[in-house]
């Protein structure tokens, strides 16, 4: 039974389309994250919810909208998709704020042509 | 956050310990030692933290300099399994949830 999990695996799009990512996950967390894991392989944080208000908003335009219906679910909303935002996306979760352990899922890998 | 310091890449043989070396030389008093390992095509997983003692867990342990400017995660015995990413990161608790940045990180080859 996957903890953390995300759908679409893989998603390959034109430039300019609007696309979601979908995150669940079944620990019973209080608080989830996006990352973005960049062509040179560094995974840096996007976004942070903790009870389903957004807590980090790290510097992303504002193309990137998250949307957390409730506290097992953080989607990512990507409008007008740029070649830029080509990557590897990320969701993960932890038990609360102050928690170090984070579960990452397996990945979204994204696509922009 | 401060930054770290690791190789590129280390190789093991299996069934040997391996112990990967991490240079944090401006590391601040509240800043946790944390690492995590990304396996081929998996997200990050968590392995260990520490801020001052040496720590162990069923996974590793972690060995941290007195000056506290550089750590080692030790395997005790490498698998063919514990080829991975291993990364190695400085972060202060923050109430506003924990916010990695990982950064390329020490690519580990396990020899059969």
């Amino acid at each position: 039974d996957t903890a953390v999990s995300q759908t679409p695996k893989y998603l390959v799009t034109q430039m300019g389309n609007d696309k979601s990512i979908k995150c669940e996950q079944n620990l019973g967390h209080d608080t989830m994250y996006w990352y973005k894991q960049d062509s040179k392989k560094f995974l840096k944080i996007m976004f942070s919810y903790n009870n389903k208000e957004l807590i980090i908003n790290e510097t992303v335009p504002n193309r990137f909208s998250p949307k957390s219906p409730d506290k097992a679910h953080l989607n990512l909303h990507i409008n007008s998709l740029e070649l830029g935002d080509s990557a590897v996306y990320f969701c993960a979760s932890s038990q609360d704020l102050g928690s170090y352990e984070q579960y990452f899922g397996p990945g979204t890998r994204l696509t922009v042509t | 956050d401060a930054k770290t310091t690791q190789p590129n890449s280390m190789e093991s043989n299996e069934e040997e310990p391996v112990h990967l070396p991490c240079n944090h030389s401006t590391i601040s008093g509240t800043d946790y030692i944390h690492w995590y390992r990304q396996l081929p095509s998996q997200g990050p997983e968590y392995v260990i933290h520490g801020l001052t003692s040496n720590v162990n867990n069923r996974m590793a342990s972690l060995a941290i300099a007195e000056d506290r400017k550089s750590s080692t995660l030790i395997l005790h015995r490498a698998t063919l399994r514990d080829a991975a990413v291993y990364y190695c990161i400085l972060l202060a608790y923050d109430n506003y949830g924990q916010n990695f940045v990982f950064g390329p990180g020490t690519r580990l080859s396990v020899l059969p």
